[in-house]
C-alpha cells in the first residue's frame, strides 16, 4: 500500500467558517507533509510533523491549524480564510523525516467564497 | 529567488521519439534531487531520484543526468508516450534544510500520437 489518501475532494467554504480537511497514510511513514499548491506554481511547504511533533512551520498564518493525532492521520483545521487561500492542498509523507522520496496525496481543491 | 528552475513551461514530444527535461538550480547545498510527474487533479506521483554523488539513474525509460559542476538535470524519457503527458516537476533538498523539497515550477510535457 503507498497510497496517500485525503478527504474532502472538494471543498468551498465561507470566510467564516471553520473546516478540516483530512490526510491518511497505512505505509508505517513518520514524517508528514501540507503543501499548498495555487494553479501554474510548484507545491509550497506548509507544515512538517516528524513522529508526530510539528517540527516546521513555514511562517503559516494562525488560520491554518494543523494537527497530528495519531502516526497515520493527519488534518488541517481552516478558520476564517480569505479568498486568497483558495488552492490545491496536498498531503505527503515520507518514511522518516530524512528520508528524500515524499508520497503526494490527491489533494483537497478549497476554494473560499 | 528561485532556487530550483525550470525554464520551459512547456514541451511537445512526438510518440516514440525522446523527451527531455531540463532543471538548473543556484544552492550548491542541494545533494539529492527529484522529478515527480503530476496529471490533472491528482497529486505528484515520485518518479525517479539521484544523488549528487551520481551523474546518472536510470529506471526502465526514465534517466536523469546531474551535471554538478553546472548545476544543472535532466530526465529523458525514452520513448516517449501518450500517456507520459502530464506536468513534470524538478526538487531538490539539501541535508541542511531537514530534506525540505524545493520544487521548480514544472513543464507540461505533451506527447503526441
Amino acid at each position: 500500500d503507498t497510497e496517500v489518501t485525503q478527504t474532502p475532494k472538494h471543498l468551498v467554504m465561507g470566510m467564516t467558517n471553520k473546516k478540516s480537511l483530512k490526510c491518511e497514510q497505512h505505509m508505517g511513514h513518520r514524517a508528514m507533509y501540507w503543501y499548498k499548491q495555487k494553479a501554474k506554481k510548484p507545491p509550497e511547504l506548509m507544515f512538517v510533523y516528524s513522529y508526530e511533533k510539528l517540527s516546521i512551520n513555514e511562517s503559516v498564518p494562525s488560520r491554518f491549524s494543523p494537527e497530528c493525532p495519531n502516526s497515520s492521520l493527519l488534518n488541517l483545521h481552516l478558520h476564517a480564510l480569505q479568498p486568497e487561500d483558495s488552492a490545491l492542498y496536498l498531503c505527503a509523507s515520507s518514511q522518516t523525516p530524512g528520508q528524500n522520496e515524499q508520497y503526494f496525496g490527491p489533494g483537497t481543491r478549497l476554494t473560499v467564497t | 529567488d528561485q532556487q530550483v528552475k525550470q525554464n520551459s513551461p512547456s514541451l511537445s514530444v512526438q510518440e516514440g521519439r525522446i523527451s527531455i527535461l531540463n532543471c538548473d538550480y543556484t544552492n550548491s547545498m542541494f545533494d539529492y534531487f527529484l522529478w515527480y510527474k503530476k496529471y490533472p487533479a491528482e497529486g505528484p506521483t515520485f518518479l525517479i531520484s539521484i544523488s549528487s554523488i551520481k551523474d546518472k539513474n536510470e529506471d526502465g525509460r526514465f534517466t536523469v543526468f546531474l551535471n554538478k559542476s553546472a548545476k544543472h538535470l535532466s530526465l529523458h524519457i525514452v520513448p516517449s508516450q501518450p500517456g507520459d503527458s502530464a506536468v513534470y516537476f524538478c526538487a531538490a533538498s539539501s541535508s541542511g534544510s531537514a530534506r525540505q523539497l524545493t520544487f521548480g515550477s514544472g513543464t507540461q510535457l505533451t506527447v503526441l500520437p
